[in-house]
């Protein structure tokens, strides 16, 4: 049961290009939403998250949107550098209370291109 | 400021065996999380130690368990091992336990069974 999807394996785009990383989920107890680099032999790198209460968060060239009804949340990179050719996670946890579970998502392969 | 650390970066083991992989947190951080990344997946949430008390768990056989030190460096330890262990073991360190904690990541243990 996958509860966090990212439906696209791979994207490329061209450098100084936006950059669009889509994710939907399932389980609406998900309240905080975060996006992870993980460049290779390396253990992912947060980026950027967002609570459930708001519906975009912004820092630097990295913006995450949530659409709640949708059960939806993308990450615009703007612009694209070479260096952001990695692979990206989307990962999602609920308010139990007790454990801050991490679900992810299976990636997606971003390749910026010169 | 020390970031995440594991050890070792890579273990060869054979089916049968038992294995200990090791992660020291980063500094000020008192909970560890443990996942596993098998090939083409995202990481999937094993267990959570806070303050030394394992404080959440994913759907993960008995045979793997841990600990959590006063330190707050943990321990992850996988009896009997099977092929499908094969995989990356990530542990994850955050300032607290609870939803809207960033998880920060160490390089993880790349963990191969024969």
């Amino acid at each position: 049961d996958q509860q966090v999807k990212q439906n696209s394996p791979s994207l490329s785009v061209q450098e100084g290009r936006i950059s669009i990383l889509n994710c939907d989920y399932t389980n609406s107890m998900f309240d905080y939403f975060l996006w992870y680099k993980k460049y290779p032999a390396e253990g992912p790198t947060f980026l950027i998250s967002i609570s459930s209460i708001k519906d975009k968060n912004e820092d630097g060239r990295f913006t995450v949107f949530l659409n709640k009804s949708a059960k939806h949340l993308s990450l615009h990179i703007v612009p694209s550098q070479p260096g952001d050719s990695a692979v990206y996670f989307c990962a999602a946890s609920a308010n139990t209370g007790t454990a801050s579970k991490l679900t992810f998502g299976t990636g997606t392969r971003l390749q910026v291109t010169l | 400021e020390t970031g995440v650390t594991q050890s070792p970066t890579h273990l060869i083991k054979t089916r049968g065996q038992q294995v200990t992989l090791r992660c020291s947190s980063q500094s000020g951080h008192n909970t560890v999380s443990w996942y596993q990344q098998a090939l083409g997946q995202g990481p999937q949430f094993i267990f959570q130690y806070y303050r030394e008390e394992e404080n959440g768990r994913g759907n993960f056989p008995p045979r793997f368990s841990g600990l959590q030190f006063p330190n707050y460096s943990s321990e992850l330890n996988v009896n009997a091992l099977e092929l499908d262990d094969s995989a990356l073991y990530l542990c994850a360190s955050s300032l607290t336990a609870g939803s809207y904690n960033e998880q920060f990541f160490g390089p993880g243990t790349r963990l191969t069974v024969l």
